[in-house]
């Protein structure tokens, strides 16, 4: 079955870059998903950050838009994220998931995030 | 945007029946998804759609909607339902969104 495998540096300087990249194993990125990054600060709840499909288009969360990029890399089977400006606020675990969604009858059904990696704590220190 | 409220805690005891509410806007449009979360580990998607189960959900956890409201009720709760539970949709905009999460403790 689909497996998602985040990675990336777990500490990241105030300013600077968080860059982070999903490998997605036992499936292909082109299916018809949306791929998902989620963020969950210590102790808090869950915030979606963004969303791309494979033929790259994106969605992002508004509060977060001017700083985030998610690209993907379908030669590598993979997506990533960019976060610039970094502070504290964005210390977190991030997490990669594969969104499910249907079109049936003309409508659209959104049915959540079946798959996620374990995910990988970024930490925003000097 | 929109958002999706959730109590902050809710309390069960053993065997009996506790449902989660996630209310929203959004909700009269889409259907809730709900996650279980227990402490280290990613959320696991426990119900989609109308009320479906992904493969390996036990059939006590069930999902219903009303309105703006989106219900997960776990039938006979058991001790290891003991976690967070979060809901997420898309809303109005087709973004993604999450409710706050609700931290269920089974007595």
């Amino acid at each position: 079955q689909v497996q998602l495998q985040e990675s990336g540096p777990g500490l990241v300087k105030p300013s600077g870059t968080l860059s982070l990249t999903c490998a997605v194993s036992g499936g292909s990125i082109s299916s018809s998903n949306w791929w998902s990054w989620v963020r969950q600060p210590p102790g808090k709840g869950l915030e979606w950050i963004g969303e791309i499909y494979h033929s790259g288009s994106t969605n992002y969360n508004p509060s977060l838009k001017s700083r985030v990029t998610i690209s993907v890399d379908k030669s590598k089977n993979q997506f990533s994220l960019k976060l610039s400006s970094v502070t504290a606020a964005d210390t977190a675990v991030y997490y990669c998931a594969r969104g499910l969604d249907s079109h049936e009858g003309g409508y659209y059904y959104y049915y959540g995030m079946d798959v996620w990696g374990q995910g990988t704590t970024v930490t925003v220190s000097s | 945007s929109s958002e999706l409220t959730q109590d902050p805690a809710v309390s069960v005891a053993l065997g009996q029946t506790v449902r989660i509410t996630c209310q929203g806007d959004s909700l009269r449009s889409y259907y809730a998804s709900w996650y279980q979360q227990k402490p280290g580990q990613a959320p696991v998607l426990v119900i989609y759609g109308k009320n479906n189960r992904p493969s390996g959900i036990p059939d006590r956890f069930s999902g219903s909607s009303s309105g703006n409201t989106a219900s997960l009720t776990i039938t006979g709760a058991q001790a290891e339902d003991e976690a967070d539970y979060y809901c997420n949709s898309r809303d109005s905009s087709g973004y993604v969104v999450f409710g706050g999460g609700t931290k269920l403790t089974v007595l």
